[in-house]
């Protein structure tokens, strides 16, 4: 299994619609999660964190599964400016350092 | 607050040349790092710091190289540009750790070797 992995996409949908985003991780030690959001050529943003099972923020919840080891994000009532690239991110350890591992994103593309 | 800058926004170098990407954060975050982003790759550690004057390898090191003299700046060095090293450059930084602290990207630099 891949240290992070994201279906590309792209997902297209209507506005109003819910998507969910799944990412699974290989690391089973990880304690802690985050989606990242990126905007076309622009720098990725904190989306949302994860550090248990899960995490509701408005229109987005996330969920962890550590026994699977996935990470989900949910989207409901998709606005236009919701169009975007999600990036999964899992923590790991680097030469004694902690640092993270970014999933290659999931673009979303949603429509009027 | 200007968070974190990076200069230059574009840069087109010939292979062979050699240049430095400018970082600079005003959060007094400790963590540093360099990314690059490919097509279809995602973002790749190039080096990361956990202090002034501490700096190390991520996992895409080779003709690059960093140096922490100061809290505020992290400059990348390109040794000798060569046409693999296109890419899109991304400076972050987070304030105590590594792994669960937001990181705070910069704006980017978009490097073109020819």
């Amino acid at each position: 299994r891949k240290e992070v992995e994201q279906d590309p996409g792209p997902f297209n949908v209507p506005e109003g619609a819910t998507v969910a985003f799944n990412c699974t991780y290989s690391n089973s030690a990880s304690q802690s999660f985050f989606w990242y959001r990126q905007d076309c050529r622009k720098e990725p943003k904190l989306l949302m964190s994860v550090y248990s099972s899960g995490n509701e923020d408005g229109r987005f919840t996330a969920q962890l599964n550590r026994a699977s080891q996935y990470i989900s994000l949910l989207i409901r009532d998709s606005k236009l400016s919701d169009s975007a690239t999600y990036l999964c991110v899992v923590p790991r350890t680097w030469s004694g350092y902690s640092t993270l591992t970014f999933g290659k994103g999931t673009m979303l593309l949603v429509s009027p | 607050n200007a968070g974190v800058t990076q200069t230059p926004k574009f840069q087109v170098l010939k292979t062979g040349q050699s240049m430095t990407l400018q970082c600079a954060q005003d959060m007094n975050h400790e963590y540093m790092s360099w990314y690059r982003q490919d097509p279809g790759m995602g973002l790749r550690l190039i080096h990361y710091s956990v202090g002034a004057g501490i700096t190390d390898q991520g996992e895409v090191p080779n003709g690059y190289n960093v140096s922490r003299s100061t809290t505020e700046d992290f400059p990348l060095r390109l040794l000798s540009a060569a046409p693999s090293q296109t890419s899109v450059y991304f400076c972050a930084s987070s304030g105590f750790s590594g792994s669960t602290d937001t990181q705070y990207f910069g704006p980017g630099t978009r490097l073109t070797v020819l």
